[in-house]
């Protein structure tokens, strides 16, 4: 069974610009969760989306957002992007919400210059 | 709220030496417990888990064991190898807040010397 990919694998942008990343979770898997991580603040739980709505959030400003499709394939998009939002972006899956085991894909390195 | 916390690295070791990192929680309830570890440049992949007190998570000879007393989910090899080499996370979900929301450690950088 194929993992959880990410696209793209490497992003770069500059500030002001809007970015959008793709996740498409493992087969069968309904629930898609995002976590940003970074040195400073490491790991952190960013949204999860199952059947198409958001379910939980995390501490981020609006400009993070994100959204479900009905096969289960989410986005998360940033607009005005700034210094400090250039990190490894991680989506992770499982089967349904609140299902504690989650199964990450590789991320996507975002780069804001 | 939850917390995870874990010992800082890095941690430096020869290879066949006995590993343990160590990691304690807070959580208001009795959350499930992950281990993750994190290869250059890939993503994070789970470990082990234990979900209820005294239960022992294991893989690729790694042990955890949910010690509920003393809110601690240490984890140990009895040898390591090279391959080893990686920054293993410590994490927990539920126990108080939502299933989804995996709340994760500082991570703990291992290096393994030849």
């Amino acid at each position: 069974k194929a993992g959880v990919t990410q696209t793209p694998r490497y992003l770069i942008k500059t500030r002001g610009q809007q970015v959008t990343l793709s996740c498409s979770p493992i087969s069968g898997h309904r629930s898609v969760s995002w976590y940003q991580q970074t040195p400073g603040q490491g790991l952190q739980f960013l949204f999860e989306y199952f059947s198409e709505t958001q379910r939980n959030k995390g501490n981020f400003p609006g400009r993070f957002s994100g959204r479900q499709f009905s096969n289960s394939r989410s986005e998360m998009n940033v607009s005005t992007l700034e210094l400090g939002d250039s990190a490894l972006y991680l989506c992770a899956s499982s089967l349904a919400s609140g299902m504690e085991t989650q199964y990450f894909g590789p991320g996507t390195r975002l780069l804001v210059l | 709220g939850n917390s995870v916390t874990q010992m800082e690295g890095p941690v430096t070791l020869s290879e066949e030496a006995f590993l343990t990192i160590n990691c304690t929680y807070t959580a208001t309830g009795y959350p499930s417990l992950f281990w993750y570890v994190q290869y250059p440049g890939e993503g994070l992949q789970l470990l082990l888990k234990a979900t209820k007190a005294d239960d022992k998570g294991s893989n690729k000879g790694f042990e955890a064991t949910y010690r509920k007393e003393t809110t601690s989910f240490h984890l140990e090899k009895g040898s390591v190898q090279v391959s080893d080499s990686a920054v293993y996370f410590c994490a927990l979900s539920g126990g108080g807040s939502s299933a989804s929301k995996i709340i994760f450690g500082s991570g703990t950088r291992l290096s393994i010397r030849p």
